[in-house]
């Protein structure tokens, strides 16, 4: 299985600081996507990085990828209570399209 | 901006009943998933859908399982025989195209509850 487990699995911060979650995985990757949830929401596309990339900016996002060791991150910077919500990373096969979930960083943001 | 829209956002069913959920992706993609979501697990591939065939499908997707895009813009999920186990949150999602770079758009889902 190519899956992506993250950790931490719950990540309690103060507004205004980092979070900070990783993601690692088994197999070879087309890209690693990462998602952030809403309680019994949909899954939102946050960022992409392909295979050949090793670090991505988006606002106050910020993901790297090492394809040597399988692993990837997420930073959240200047945290804010709106980022409380669980945060997937998703892996796509080097064969297939199919996205390969995580179980997923619980992220809450005190005020 | 685009978004695949999902319906109904919540459907409760009995036990062995028929269910059909619906999607519309955004339009111009050409690849459509649906995931499952069983509370407190991981998000799971169910189907994927190109070119108006399955192009892969997990062992979850069985006999009972079944997909289809009849008008173009709609692409359906219908579960035959409804069982307990089938509670969970249907998610489908559109890829543009085939490229490395693109990511999949998830709907809101559809809460599918079987009592």
């Amino acid at each position: 299985s190519q899956q992506g487990e993250e950790d931490p699995q719950a990540l309690s911060i103060q507004e205004g600081e980092n979070a900070t979650m990783n993601c690692s995985y088994k197999t070879s990757i087309n890209n690693l996507q990462w998602y952030r949830q809403n309680s019994g929401r949909g899954l939102v596309h946050l960022i992409l990085i392909r295979s050949n990339e090793r670090e991505k900016h988006s606002g106050r996002l910020r993901v790297t990828l090492d394809t040597s060791k399988k692993s990837s991150s997420l930073l959240i910077t200047a945290s804010r209570a709106a980022d409380t919500a669980s945060y997937f990373c998703a892996t796509e096969g080097t064969n297939d399209y199919k996205l390969s979930f995580g179980a997923g960083t619980t992220v809450t943001v005190r005020a | 901006e685009p978004e695949v829209t999902q319906t109904p956002s919540h459907q409760v069913t009995q036990m062995g009943q028929e269910v059909i959920l619906r999607c519309v992706p955004i339009s111009n993609h050409l690849y459509f998933y649906w995931y499952r979501q069983i509370l407190g697990q991981k998000v799971e591939f169910l189907v994927s859908f190109y070119n108006n065939e399955i192009s892969e499908k997990s062992e979850i997707f069985d006999d009972q399982f079944s997909v289809e895009r009849p008008d173009g813009s709609n692409f359906t999920l219908k579960i035959r025989s409804t069982k307990l186990e089938d509670s969970a949150m249907y998610f489908c999602a559109s890829r543009a195209d085939a490229g490395t770079s693109q990511p999949q758009h998830f709907g809101d889902g559809t809460r599918l509850s079987i009592l």
